[in-house]
């Protein structure tokens, strides 16, 4: 089976723009999962999708925003980019079924640098 | 804010060594998790210990887990150079599968 792709890879942006991440889970995984990782603040959980609809959320502005695919491939969205935004996106990927409590599979993520 | 904090910070050691990793945690769990993350890359899964399980092993790795101090430890044993890495540990609390909280890591390197 592939594993969990995420594009692009690398990206830099400008303060003020706005940026879209994408992830393709595992396939037959339905639950996609983003992380944010920085040196200051190291991995946040940022929000949790499964079966197009958002199933947790963790504690970031509105600014960041996501959704989820019939096909589950999900989408992250940062709007009104700061610098404090630039991190290491990872997704993941598990079964996700109710009460699902395993491991998850991440992708190799997306590094953002705004200036 | 974290769920996990983890010591020591840093780790070096020789190759051959044993390395250990401790975490704590702040909330009731279902589940306690280990991931390795090779500089700026994605991040591998370990090993998983459940609420009321006590101790596993998974090859050179042994993790314990005393839920009523809630910490947890991880040992590699006969490191090796490829075990250099970071090392987070993720709790998974109940009704929340796919959130993971995790710890600030703890660096290893393994000198050859």
């Amino acid at each position: 089976k592939a594993g969990v792709t995420q594009t692009p890879r690398y990206l830099i942006k400008t303060r003020g723009q706005q940026v879209t991440l994408s992830c393709s889970p595992i396939s037959g995984h339905r639950s996609v999962s983003w992380y944010q990782q920085t040196p200051g603040q190291g991995l946040q959980f940022l929000f949790e999708y499964f079966s197009e609809t958002q199933r947790n959320k963790g504690n970031f502005p509105g600014r960041f925003s996501g959704r989820q695919f019939s096909n589950s491939r999900s989408e992250m969205n940062v709007s009104t980019l700061e610098l404090g935004d630039s991190a290491l996106y990872l997704c993941a990927s598990s079964e996700g079924t109710s009460g699902f409590t395993g491991e998850l599979f991440f992708g190799e993520g997306s590094r953002l640098t705004v200036l | 804010s974290q769920q996990g904090e983890e010591d020591p910070q840093a780790l070096s050691i020789q190759e051959g060594e044993n390395a250990t990793m401790n975490c704590s945690y702040k909330t009731s769990i279902n589940n306690l998790q280990w991931y390795r993350q090779n500089s700026g890359r994605g991040l591998v899964h370990l090993i998983l210990i459940r609420s009321n399980e006590r101790e596993k092993h998974s090859g050179r790795l042994r993790v314990t887990l005393d839920t009523s101090k809630k910490s947890s430890s991880l040992l590699i044993t006969a490191s090796r150079a490829a075990d250099t890495a970071s090392y987070f540990c993720a709790t998974m609390i109940y009704n929340q599968g796919g959130k993971l909280i995790f710890g600030q890591g703890t660096e290893l390197s393994v000198k050859p």
